[in-house]
């Protein structure tokens, strides 16, 4: 019954190094959302994931960022060479689909990612 | 493309009431949602409207006009808590599940 979870819950790390956040959905949740939130601003989308169908990574900001989910549960979201731009809170969120239920997305604590 | 605009501060006093409003423009629509965040926490889902017309929940009703691409949340009886940022979102209809958000409108209440 627990919530989205999200590790590391604070990640510093430095310009140039590689990342790796974390998302584990709620039990049951086919779609799963990966959105990045910098400071005092909206959510940008970056990727989701729906059961078996390609993901839409249309959101992705640049090739540096890469993510999969692995057998239709936890996702993990990484960076490459991380620059100081890339600063930001890391939010997942995951869904039910189906009959509207999908417009209901519950998101995790996310990561706060800070590239010195 | 799609874009949203809501206004970034609104202030209101305690026990008042307050409407937040949001424009969008999309190719094709679902319906617009609103979700809650306060300062260090996740956002929460509030409401959503696929219809015109006023959904109510409690102290937060959620109005939507699709013909005006215009819709707006409603709090009544403001509290303290309510203090927080409110964010509209679309998901479009050539976009899957991707959910566009808006900037977020900043909500004080006063005492």
């Amino acid at each position: 019954g627990a919530g989205v979870s999200q590790s590391p819950s604070n990640k510093v790390t430095e310009k140039g190094k590689d990342v790796e956040l974390r998302c584990d959905p709620i039990s049951g949740h086919t779609a799963l959302y990966w959105y990045r939130q910098s400071l005092g601003q909206g959510l940008e989308f970056l990727i989701y994931f729906q059961g078996n169908s390609a993901p839409d990574k249309s959101g992705l900001p640049s090739d540096r960022f890469s993510a999969e989910r692995t057998g239709g549960s936890v996702s993990t979201l990484t960076i490459q060479r991380t620059q100081q731009e890339d600063s930001a809170v890391y939010l997942c969120a995951s869904s039910l689909v189906g009959a509207g239920r999908q417009e209901t997305q519950y998101f995790g604590p996310g990561t706060r990612l800070l590239v010195l | 493309g799609q874009s949203l605009e809501q206004p970034s501060e609104v202030t209101a006093v305690e026990g008042a009431i307050v409407q937040i409003n949001c424009t969008y423009q999309t190719s094709g629509f679902y319906g617009l949602s609103w979700y809650q965040q306060h300062d260090g926490g996740a956002p929460t889902f509030l409401s959503y409207n696929a219809l015109d017309g006023l959904e109510e929940t409690g102290r937060f009703s959620s109005f939507l006009s699709r013909s005006d691409s215009y819709g707006y949340l409603l709090l009544q009886e403001l509290q303290m808590k309510d203090s927080a940022s409110y964010f509209c979102a679309v998901r479009d209809r050539t976009g899957g599940f991707k959910t566009i958000f808006g900037a977020g409108t900043r909500l004080f209440v006063k005492a």
